[in-house]
């Protein structure tokens, strides 16, 4: 079963503070994804990677950065964090096209107060 | 403007019913349609899911009811446990050169004993 490290679990920040969630993904997949969660709205992707140096923008990319350093690590940067930015964030990997089963961590719940 | 809807936020039903849980999409292009299964406190992990040349797959007591002129899917919990209790996303994807999963805003089950 293919594992997905997220860290930290919980963070709470002020706004306008400077927020980086992490990723780590040790199955040699290609494909990493950052999400986020709300209710009403389901999974909503932001960012995502197709190998280390890639990025490529997701649906909500407003307020956030990302940046993937090498195939196991994918990070999510919030540089002034703002309250509608608290949210439960995911990350997901996945093999490479044909395989779209996609692997989620067990989430970071980010408030911003 | 969703692409994915589930109708329902929520759905309870008694231990032993079928729980059906429904999804519309928009896209015309969508060919794969997956529901995660997501458990308090943890990432959604892939259930079951169907292909658009399908209108039926079924995986123990999990089938997937497909219609594609009509452009919805259903998920069917046949023979409902407390274990089930849940939160069900139904997704999309469309086969692209940039594949990304849409994600409905998901149904929460409970399951009564």
């Amino acid at each position: 079963e293919a594992a997905v490290t997220q860290s930290p679990r919980n963070k709470v920040t002020v706004t306008g503070g400077n927020v980086t969630l992490s990723c780590r993904q040790t199955n040699s997949h290609n494909y990493m994804y950052w999400y986020r969660q709300d209710t009403g709205h389901g999974l909503r992707l932001i960012h995502y990677s197709y190998g280390a140096g890639n990025l490529q923008i997701g649906d909500v990319p407003d307020g956030y950065k990302a940046t993937r350093t090498t195939q196991e690590d994918f990070f999510l940067l919030l540089e002034l964090a703002s309250p509608s930015q608290t949210s439960l964030y995911f990350c997901a990997s996945r093999e490479d096209r044909g395989n779209e089963r996609l692997f989620f961590g067990h989430g970071t719940k980010l408030s911003v107060l | 403007q969703q692409q994915v809807r589930q109708s329902s936020q929520s759905l309870t039903v008694w231990e032993g019913e079928t729980a059906i849980l429904n999804c519309s999409y928009e896209n015309s292009a969508f060919d794969y349609f997956p529901w995660y299964q997501q458990f308090p406190g943890e990432g959604p992990a892939l259930l079951i899911a169907i292909r658009s040349v399908s209108d039926k797959k079924e995986d123990g007591r999990f089938t997937i009811f497909f219609n594609k002129r009509e452009k919805n899917l259903s998920l069917h919990i046949k023979d409902s446990q407390p274990g089930d209790s849940a939160t069900y996303f139904c997704a999309a994807s469309a086969p692209s050169g940039s594949w990304q999963l849409i994600f409905g805003s998901g149904t929460q089950l409970t399951v009564m004993p």
